[in-house]
């Protein structure tokens, strides 16, 4: 079946350190996924971080980037430097184009120390 | 900016009982949606409806209702509440091409506990 898998958390980095949240995902039933990057900070929703819809091509948004890789399977979020208010809960998705079908990873939590 | 809300954020009942989560989205969004997340796991749909008066159903629907009564309200009904539904409840809404490729759009979910 769909499914997503990504770092298990929680990840704890230190403010102004690098950043690597690994997703790998299988998409049997869907021809052509749509990737994403959903964030949830304490007490709020989900919302969207970044989204990408062609392999090959890279989303970004708020320093944060990933590059879906057909090849691979993968869409890793990754960030230079990382600051204490990116402290949250990052979730790997892929949707299906033209449906209502998204399948979520299951969280990687973020913490950066100051 | 999508604005979803629900209620209430925070609910305790007994095996057995009887649970309304409400949602409401001030978007004019016509998808709406119901998903459980759990320890370990992903988000997974439980109904789904794109429009007034439409159920579809999900992925993990059993044991729950819903209901869309109007374009910004939909409901999730638990009628007879079982220890295996503690959970954390997201409702979300997208516009008319539906979540798998456009943008979710998330309350800030309800958290459940049957005792």
């Amino acid at each position: 079946g769909d499914s997503v898998t990504q770092t298990e958390g929680p990840v704890t980095v230190s403010e102004s350190e690098s950043l690597i949240i690994n997703c790998t995902y299988s998409a049997t039933s869907i021809a052509y996924p749509n990737l994403f990057w959903y964030v949830r900070y304490p007490g709020e929703g989900l919302q969207l971080l970044l989204k990408v819809i062609t392999a090959g091509q890279k989303g970004s948004s708020r320093g944060f980037e990933a590059t879906y890789n057909k090849e691979t399977t993968s869409f890793h979020l990754q960030k230079a430097s990382v600051q204490e208010s990116d402290s949250a809960v990052y979730y790997c998705a892929l949707g299906e184009s033209g449906g209502y079908k998204v399948v979520f990873g299951s969280g990687t939590r973020l913490l950066v120390s100051p | 900016e999508a604005a979803v809300t629900q209620s209430p954020r925070n609910k305790v009942t007994v095996t057995g009982g009887n649970v309304t989560l409400s949602c409401r989205q001030t978007n004019s969004h016509n998808y709406m949606y119901w998903y459980r997340q759990d320890t370990g796991h992903g988000l997974r749909l439980i109904h789904y409806s794109y429009g007034a008066g439409n159920l579809q159903i999900g992925d993990v629907p059993d044991g729950y209702k819903a209901t869309r009564t109007t374009q910004e309200d939909f409901f999730l009904l638990l009628e007879l509440a079982s220890p295996s539904q503690t959970s954390l409840y997201f409702c979300a809404s997208s516009d008319t091409a539906g979540g798998g490729r456009n943008t979710l759009y998330f309350g800030a979910g309800t958290r459940l506990s049957v005792l």
